[in-house]
This record gives structure tokens, C-alpha cells and sequence, in this order.
């Protein structure tokens, strides 16, 4: 089984920052089939990229994703107060399908 | 666009069942798509329950040591989760859902207490 591994666990920035934040695989996941959800507070997930690079329709564009085989970040280019949620890494190309631990992005 | 929601008790007592339903509407279940249970304990991250397809083929976290069942009804739309042997452990926020389509219910609150 895939673990997904994502650091670091809390990242405390400012607004208009950049935020980088890390999943990196156990092993190789296929096809990238990687996305990213964000969690708010009292809310269910959301996704906001998969295939690791591609971002759903609506999302904004200071959203990005990259990386291939084990290790892939997300980019976040310019804080919004929306933002300061927390980010889970998923893997989907086998079963089980599992979620990273999470990254906490909290206002500095 | 695809709704899910989730139902059941949001309270069972220690040793018991935990049994939820996930209604889907705006797709048929019978897509091409692997309908997942995903669970939160307060404060905590996303755990994934496990899924299944319309042939009713299903797939588990080993982690949950057989205690756990998903089904799927075709005929109501719906499918199902159920959890044995519940403990305080299990106490958390569960999700149905199609996590890599983005699609997430709400979310229902159980307690597991006496």
C-alpha cells in the first residue's frame, strides 16, 4: 500500500505569501493519479487539483500542483485570507486509495 | 452535478453497529465510478474507509480488521456502510464520496458513547 508523507504539518504564513507544501509517495504512484483537497474549518473537502498538475475547473489560479512518480507539491503563488485551511494529498490510481495526513496553512 | 448525502444514527452505543446510507442523485450509482467512505475523528485527519463499485465489487482499509461492510442498492440509488464492534475510536465525522471527481456529502457527525 501507497503512504503518503506530507510535510510540514503546519505552515504558518502571512497573506500575499507564497506556501509550498510537500506529498511525497512510498512508492511510485501510476498515471500520477494524485490530487489535492482543502479542507476549512466546519466544511467537507474540496478538490482542487488532480492528475497532480491539473486544477478543477473554478479553482483559481494561484493554485498549482507538480511533481510525477513520488514526489509532488502544492503551490499556493499569493495567500488569501480563504486560504488558511488545511491540504490533504490523495493517491487514486489503486486501492487503497489514501490521503496524506494533511498540512495546516495558519495565518503568522 | 452529483449530490451526495449521507444518513443513519448519529449516536451507538459501545460493541454496536454503526450503519450509514449515502443517496445519490444527479448520477446513476451504476457509473463508472469507485463510491468511497471516508471518515474524520474531531480534530484529526481524513481516513479512507473504503469503496465500492456498482458490480459491487468492494475494496477496505485493512486497518478496520474486517469489522467494516460497504453495499450498494441499485434500485434506490444508494449505497451503505456498516461498521461493527464500534468503540470510542470510531466516533468521527463520516463522509460518502467520489474524492478524485470532487464530490463530498456533507458529512455526518457520529458519537460512539453509552
Amino acid at each position: 500500500d501507497i503512504v503518503l508523507t506530507q510535510s510540514p504539518g503546519t505552515l504558518s504564513l502571512s497573506p500575499g505569501e507564497r506556501a509550498t507544501l510537500s506529498c511525497r509517495a512510498s512508492q511510485t504512484v501510476n498515471r500520477n493519479y494524485l490530487a489535492w483537497h482543502q479542507q476549512r474549518p466546519g466544511q467537507a473537502p474540496r478538490i482542487l487539483i488532480f492528475e497532480a498538475s491539473r486544477r478543477v475547473t473554478g479553482i483559481p489560479d494561484r493554485f498549482s500542483g507538480s511533481g510525477s512518480g513520488t514526489d509532488f507539491t502544492l503551490t499556493i503563488s499569493r495567500l488569501e485570507p480563504e486560504d488558511f485551511a488545511v491540504y490533504y494529498c490523495q493517491h487514486y490510481a489503486d486501492s487503497p486509495r489514501t490521503f496524506g495526513q494533511g498540512t495546516k496553512v495558519e495565518i503568522k | 452535478q452529483v449530490q451526495l448525502r449521507e444518513s443513519g444514527p448519529r449516536l451507538v452505543k459501545p460493541s454496536g453497529t454503526l450503519s450509514l446510507t449515502c443517496a445519490v442523485s444527479g448520477d446513476s450509482i451504476s457509473s463508472s465510478r469507485w463510491w468511497t467512505w471516508v471518515r474524520q475523528p474531531p480534530g484529526k485527519g481524513l481516513e479512507w474507509i473504503g469503496e465500492i463499485y456498482h458490480s459491487g465489487s468492494a475494496n477496505y482499509n485493512a486497518s478496520l480488521k474486517g469489522r467494516v461492510t460497504i453495499s450498494v442498492d441499485k434500485s434506490e440509488n444508494k449505497f451503505s456502510l456498516m461498521l461493527t464492534s464500534v468503540t470510542a475510536a470510531d466516533t468521527a465525522m463520516y463522509y460518502c464520496a467520489d474524492p478524485p471527481s470532487g464530490f463530498w456529502g456533507q458529512g455526518i457527525l457520529v458519537t460512539v458513547s453509552s
